[in-house]
């Protein structure tokens, strides 16, 4: 079956800019999680939404959010970027919610983006 | 705050070594998992471990979870060249939905 689909793979943008990164969950999931991956912090949890819900919360800002749609497919949308915001964002699906299911999170390749 | 600390941070050794890489917290988790991770790739899964002492074995891994559900390991025995890749702990902790990534284990297995 298809894996978790992330795109765009790779994009560039200026401060002040937004962005929006899409991910399509591999079919059957309802749970999508998001992760944003840098060399000084490593991997930092987003949010997770399941059945278009936002379940849980990282610690970003308010510039960073999401929603998910009846497909479950996710999107994640940055505004006013910054340049510490340049990082893989990966994004992660399962059949349920994470601490409830010791089920595996499936990966996608990820969206690199960078903010000039 | 739960916090995984993973050491040690980078591994460099020759094939055919043995490796210990350990995932160390405070807190307790409900079921802790290891992920490989290889450039331009995100990362997969390479076990779940969810009681206590419990020890797993996949081919030349061996996971071990602490007795206390607070720390792992990962143990590579005979290293290869295709278990280089960055190597992340993650755990779930009770009553929430996230689960929290170690700071990862970058390993290099030079032929």
């Amino acid at each position: 079956k298809a894996g978790v689909t992330q795109t765009p793979r790779y994009l560039i943008k200026t401060r002040g800019q937004q962005v929006t990164l899409s991910c399509s969950p591999i079919s059957g999931h309802r749970s999508v999680s998001w992760y944003q991956q840098t060399p000084g912090q490593g991997l930092q949890f987003l949010f997770e939404y399941f059945s278009e819900t936002q379940r849980n919360k990282g610690n970003f800002p308010g510039r960073f959010s999401g929603r998910q749609f009846s497909n479950s497919r996710s999107e994640m949308n940055v505004s006013t970027l910054e340049l510490g915001d340049s990082a893989l964002y990966l994004c992660a699906s399962s059949l349920l919610p994470g601490a409830t299911n010791t089920g595996e999170l499936f990966f996608g390749e990820g969206s690199r983006l960078t903010v000039l | 705050t739960q916090l995984l600390e993973q050491s040690p941070q980078f591994l460099s050794i020759q094939e055919g070594e043995n490796l210990t890489v350990y995932c160390n917290s405070s807190s307790v988790f409900s079921s802790l998992q290891w992920y490989r991770q290889e450039p331009g790739e995100g990362p997969v899964l390479l076990v779940t471990v969810v009681t206590g002492g419990e020890v797993k074995k996949l081919k030349r891994l061996t996971f071990q979870f602490g007795d206390a559900r607070k720390d792992s390991s990962l143990h590579i025995t005979a290293a290869q060249p295709g278990d280089t890749g960055l190597y992340l702990c993650a755990g779930a902790g009770p009553g929430t939905y996230k689960y929290i990534f170690g700071t990862g284990t970058r390993l290099k297995v030079l032929a």
